[in-house]
């Protein structure tokens, strides 16, 4: 059974740009999470998807980020522009119930120059 | 405000030499805590999840247990292979799901 897969593995942009990063969660796991750890501190959680819907996106930082889950299946997360503080690992984790374990992908490491 | 905070940060020991991590919370609710291992480049692997106080749970040379404040994460006879950062989590009432910000694990041959 294939993994939670992210891409791109690595992305290096520049201030102002835009970056697109996407997951695709383990199928059949309706719950899909984005988090983001930066460089010294803790993973911090972005937002949760139950199928295509939001169910709690408090963790976003601002509205220069958007989530999406076309169909319930795959997510994308856009920051547009990026800033230099968006730089960081950005994880999708996925799981099959509400509460219980989440499976994570390897992350998808953004550098904004 | 719901926190999880774990002690030590970096973790030195040799080969053999038991040893256990904390993870302390405070959280309105708890639903379940959870230890995670993560290698450089990847991400966090789901280890155990504990429920309720007094629960225990082993794998391997890995024991977890959880209290009302605390869980611990005992290392028995740990090995080379085991170094790695453990990341402890846990779900509140909101489901929103916290980590801390780790242990380094070290295990010197």
């Amino acid at each position: 059974e294939a993994g939670v897969t992210q891409f791109p593995s690595h992305s290096v942009i520049e201030k102002g740009q835009t970056v697109t990063l996407r997951c695709d969660p383990i199928s059949g796991h309706d719950n899909l999470y984005w988090y983001r750890r930066v460089m010294g501190k803790e993973i911090k959680f972005l937002l949760h998807f139950v199928k295509e819907s939001k169910q709690d996106e408090s963790g976003m930082p601002n509205n220069r980020f958007l989530a999406e889950r076309t169909g319930g299946t795959y997510s994308t997360l856009k920051v547009q522009p990026a800033e230099l503080e968006d730089s960081g690992v950005y994880f999708c984790a996925s799981s099959l119930r509400l509460v219980g374990e989440l499976f994570f992908g390897e992350g998808s490491r953004l550098t904004v120059l | 405000e719901d926190q999880v905070t774990q002690s030590p940060e970096a973790l030195r020991l040799q080969e053999g030499e038991s040893s256990s991590l904390n993870c302390s919370y405070t959280v309105s609710g708890l639903r379940g805590l959870f230890w995670y291992r993560q290698d450089p480049g990847k991400g966090p692997e789901f280890l155990f999840t504990l429920y309720s106080a007094g629960e225990e749970k082993e794998k391997e040379r890995l024991k977890a247990t959880l209290t009302k404040k605390e869980s611990f994460l005992h290392i028995t006879a740990p090995k080379p292979e085991d170094s790695a950062t453990y990341l402890c989590a846990v779900q509140a009432e909101g489901d929103k799901i916290i980590f801390g910000k780790g242990t380094r694990l070290h295990i010197l041959p």
